[in-house]
């Protein structure tokens, strides 16, 4: 599975768009991109998963440039709540087993 | 409809007991996998049943085993425990939907295991 790298921690404010990149430069031609949300005590939680060019949802998008070694996770006019961990995984999903190769994650921290 | 419940919530235990972990899945989900989340960490893969079967396993040793029973709810048992195997120890259910499609995992709550 490709490896991931993404920032350690992002701090915001209430309100603003936040962008959480990931890179994986090794990314395969069937692996596709998934975004997990972790809160304190919690379980992760899945956010958005993606390609190619940009998915969106209720939750968040998810753009992914042409040569996909990248990808952007992005929050909406963010609120107190959405203070987590958020992680990138990137593979193949084949076999339907769908082994989940969590990284760090980076800690998002929404201030008032 | 319940999500994925965990039993217990907090287990204390010391170094060379063995600790056996529940786990029920979602409704409608037959494939459970277990994860375990070192603080400050992000989950690592310990294994996954289906059918009653381990399918797949991460770099976990054989004191780690598990269990899959005919409702699909599973047991994770670790033995000899050691101070290292402190962490929440989480169970993700997921609907085994054919060999190329991505079956999104629904993760419990978890279980908090200190070893002291």
């Amino acid at each position: 599975l490709a490896k991931t790298t993404q920032p350690i921690s992002m701090d915001s404010y209430e309100g603003q768009e936040v962008n959480i990149t990931c890179s994986h430069n090794n990314i395969a031609t069937n692996d596709y991109i998934t975004w997990y949300q972790q809160f304190p005590s919690q379980g992760p939680r899945f956010i958005i998963q993606g390609y190619k060019t940009k998915v969106t949802n209720e939750v968040a998008s998810l753009f992914i440039p042409a040569d996909r070694k990248s990808s952007t996770l992005s929050l909406p006019r963010v609120s107190l709540s959405d203070t987590a961990v958020y992680y990138c995984l990137v593979g193949d999903w084949a076999g339907g087993y769908n082994k989940l190769i969590f990284g760090a994650g980076t800690r998002l921290a929404v201030h008032p | 409809d319940a999500g994925v419940t965990q039993s217990p919530t907090h287990l204390i235990k010391t170094r060379g007991q063995q600790v056996t972990l529940r786990c029920s899945p979602k409704s409608g989900h037959d494939t459970v996998s277990w994860y375990q989340q070192a603080l400050g960490q992000g989950p690592q893969f310990i294994f996954q049943y289906y059918e009653e079967e381990e399918r797949q396993r991460g770099n976990f040793p054989d004191r780690f085993s598990g269990h899959q029973f005919p409702n699909y709810s599973s047991e994770l048992n670790v033995n000899a425990l050691l101070l290292g195997d402190s962490a929440l120890y989480l169970c993700a259910s997921s609907l085994f939907q054919g060999a190329t499609q991505y079956n999104e995992q629904f993760f419990g709550p978890g279980t908090r295991l200190t070893v002291l």
